[in-house]
């Protein structure tokens, strides 16, 4: 399996809402990550778990809370969100977290969340 | 930090000829290099990668090629496919990956 599956594909939510997006791999890999991608934009980092605890949150604000339940699994729980915040959310995961300079650090990719916030 | 860009926002070749999309990165000490393609309604996916200690990398109708003297690195498709059309960013790896904010390349028939 090598594969980052990434639920759900689409998501409308108000902005009193509270939502979950959702994020699983069986690749065996120890780091996760959540990037935020606007339209014809770069995706940017928001979160990294490294063996299961948050290693970097780039100041991302906290209606926005991350979660890793075990090394498969990681949600972005949803809280008050703007309009703003409507964008594609990225799950990705690889081999090691942070500060190894080799192969194993290659991101494997979700196909994404496509939030839309009313 | 690190900064990463790419020279072209578009790019649009014919199908059958070779594509050469160009990005630039701002650190010297950056160590690793990583091209993504990205199609439409998916996520990025991984093309090839090249560390600082190389000149040149090749994969399937794919070759990366760093100068670390003008700390420019380019990606070169041979004879492009329709397949090939997605949005391509290059990314440096330090302490994380900074993506490039990408080239739309379109292969016209």
């Amino acid at each position: 399996d090598t594969e980052v599956t990434q639920t759900p594909k689409h998501l409308v939510m108000g902005m009193t809402n509270k939502k979950s997006l959702k994020c699983e791999q069986h690749m065996g890999h120890r780091a996760m990550y959540w990037y935020k991608q606007k339209a014809k934009k770069p995706p940017e980092l928001m979160f990294v778990y490294s063996y299961e605890k948050l290693s970097i949150n780039e100041s991302v604000p906290s209606r926005f809370s991350p979660e890793c339940p075990n090394s498969s699994l990681l949600n972005l729980h949803l809280h008050a969100l703007q309009p703003e915040d409507s964008a594609l959310y990225l799950c990705a995961s690889s081999q090691l977290g942070t500060g190894g300079f080799s192969g194993a650090n290659v991101l494997t990719f979700g196909a994404g969340s496509r939030l839309t916030v009313l | 930090g690190e900064s990463v860009g790419l020279h072209l926002p578009t790019l649009s070749v014919q199908e059958g000829d070779n594509s050469i999309i160009n990005c630039a990165y701002s650190n010297s000490a950056s160590d690793y290099f990583i091209w993504y393609k990205q199609e439409s309604g998916k996520g990025p996916q991984f093309i090839i990668d090249i560390r600082s200690n190389m000149d040149k990398r090749q994969g399937q109708r794919v070759t990366v090629l760093l100068n670390k003297t003008v700390k420019h690195l380019s990606l070169q498709i041979a004879a492009t496919q329709p397949g090939d059309s997605a949005v391509y960013f290059c990314a440096v790896l330090r302490r994380q990956l900074t993506f490039g904010s990408g080239t739309q390349l379109t292969v016209l028939p």
